[in-house]
C-alpha cells in the first residue's frame, strides 16, 4: 500500500511562472489536506479538500493560489505568477473518511528562481 | 497560533531516554494532545496522541499531568535517527466533526548524540 505520493519532488520555476503540485492519496483516502514549510519556519495549514469539494480554505493565500481534488486523479495545487517568497516545502497529507488518521507525503520543494 | 510551547532544543545521547516537555495551559477538556516529528527534509510523522491518561506505543510514552496543562514525549532508547523536530499539537479529533487541520509551531530540535 503505497503513502502519500507527492510530485515532483522537487521543482524549479522563474518568477511569473506557473506552478502545479500533485499529491496522490493513500488508496482509500478520501481527504487531501496541503501545507506549506517556508524556510526556517513550522508547517502552516493551506487548504482542505474532499472529492470535489473545498471544505476549508482559510490558509490559503488571497491571489495565485488554488488547489483541487478532481473525482478522478491527483489533487493538484496551482500557484500562478510565482513570485521568490513562494519558494518553500509544500506537504500534502491524507485521511480517510471519518477518521483523523493523517498521513503525510514527502513534499514538493518549490524554488523559485 | 499554536495553543503549545516547547523549547527550542535540546539533546540527549545514545540509547538514553530522551524527555520533551510541552506546555498547552489553555488546552480545552476535549482537546487531545498529539506529537508529530518531522526528520530532516521529510514530510511530518504521526508518533502517539492522548487525552488524559498516560499512552504508549511502539515508538513513544506519552505522559500527560492531572491537570492536563502539560505533558512529556518519551522516547525510551533514543538513536541518531531520532534526531529531528517534534512537534506537539492540540487539537479536536476529527470525530466530532471538528475541522481536522494541524496548527504547528516552532517544535523542539532533539538532537541525539553518539
Amino acid at each position: 500500500n503505497a503513502g502519500v505520493m507527492q510530485n515532483p519532488r522537487h521543482l524549479v520555476r522563474r518568477r511569473g511562472q506557473e506552478a502545479r503540485l500533485r499529491c496522490s492519496p493513500m488508496k482509500g483516502h478520501s481527504h487531501v489536506y496541503w501545507y506549506r514549510q517556508l524556510p526556517e519556519e513550522g508547517l502552516k495549514f493551506m487548504v482542505y479538500l474532499q472529492k470535489e469539494n473545498i471544505i476549508d480554505e482559510s490558509g490559503m493565500p488571497k491571489e495565485r493560489f488554488s488547489a483541487e481534488f478532481p473525482k478522478e486523479g491527483p489533487s493538484i495545487l496551482r500557484i500562478q505568477q510565482v513570485v521568490r517568497g513562494d519558494s518553500a516545502a509544500y506537504f500534502c497529507a491524507s485521511s480517510p473518511e471519518g477518521s483523523d488518521g493523517y498521513t503525510f507525503g514527502s513534499g514538493t520543494r518549490l524554488t523559485v528562481v | 497560533d499554536a495553543k503549545t510551547t516547547q523549547p527550542p532544543s535540546m539533546d540527549c545521547a545514545e540509547g538514553r531516554a530522551a524527555n520533551l516537555p510541552c506546555n498547552h495551559s489553555t488546552i480545552s477538556g476535549n482537546e487531545y494532545v498529539y506529537w508529530y516529528r518531522q526528520i530532516h527534509s521529510q514530510g511530518p510523522q504521526y508518533i502517539i496522541h492522548g487525552l488524559k491518561n498516560n499512552e504508549t506505543n511502539e515508538m513513544a510514552s506519552l505522559i500527560i499531568t492531572e491537570d492536563r496543562k502539560s505533558s512529556t514525549l518519551i522516547l525510551p532508547h533514543a538513536t541518531l535517527r531520532d534526531t529531528a523536530v517534534y512537534y506537539c499539537i492540540v487539537r479536536l479529533p476529527f470525530l466530532t466533526g471538528a475541522n481536522s487541520k494541524l496548527t504547528f509551531g516552532k517544535g523542539i530540535t532533539l538532537s541525539v548524540r553518539p
